[in-house]
């Protein structure tokens, strides 16, 4: 069964510091994969996605991704962490349905970031 | 461009009521889909609407249930309301068979 994971349910950095985030991921073929941000009481906001290509995608706000298949692992990185960063992000795997075309995604429980000044 | 919508914003109901939430996608996207976010639980896949048709279901009891509108527009039903089932909805839509999509802020349902 696809699952994802987040090791890491807190992380505490300071700003201006770098900053990544684990995801893992179990999924028998191709993955599709997603790194949403979640600001207190809000909806989901896309940062970036991985499909084909290029295994380093950019994302909106600064931050990139890095699909390592050997490794399962779809990491959010940053290199300077501002303040505005603090919030929830989810990492996600796109399960395919419905004669191949995208279905519902399956989440990680999410990493809580908070910046320190 | 108009994001999508959901109403209302908060619904208060009492345990063994029917609740009705509502989702607008963004206009020309044709998938709509519904997760539940409960405190400690993550976000759980409930539903997927595509074209009027319902295309996959979470592990949900069939209380749970939805419809899709030929607008596209789509209606979460929760009936029999349990404590548990206090929680963030949160519907997205996306074009059909495109990766990838947008979600609205949510509606937060308390049970009491």
């Amino acid at each position: 069964a696809q699952s994802v994971t987040q090791p890491d349910i807190h992380i505490t950095v300071s700003e201006g510091a770098s900053l990544e985030l684990r995801c893992n991921y179990s999924y028998g073929a191709t993955p599709y994969l997603f790194w949403y941000v979640q600001s207190p009481g809000q909806g989901l906001q896309l940062l970036l996605k991985y499909f084909s290509g290029d295994t380093l995608v950019q994302g909106i706000k600064g931050f990139e991704a890095e699909f390592k298949r050997s490794q399962s692992s779809f990491n959010l990185r940053k290199p300077s962490v501002h303040w505005s960063d603090a919030a929830e992000y989810f990492c996600a795997v796109g399960v395919m349905n419905y004669g191949g075309s995208q279905g519902n995604l399956i989440f990680g429980k999410g990493t809580k970031l908070s910046v320190k000044p | 461009e108009a994001g999508v919508t959901q109403s209302p914003t908060h619904l208060i109901k009492t345990r063994g009521q029917q609740a009705t939430l509502r989702c607008s996608p963004i206009s020309g996207h044709t998938s709509v889909y519904w997760y539940q976010q409960a405190l400690g639980l993550g976000l759980q896949f409930l539903l997927w609407y595509d074209e009027g048709e319902e295309r996959n279901r979470g592990n949900f009891p069939p209380r749970f249930s939805g419809r899709q509108f030929p607008n596209y527009s789509s209606e979460l039903n929760v009936n029999a309301l349990e404590l548990e089932d206090s929680a963030l909805y949160l519907c997205a839509s996306s074009p059909t068979g495109k990766v990838g999509y947008t979600f609205g802020s949510g509606t937060r349902l308390t049970v009491v």
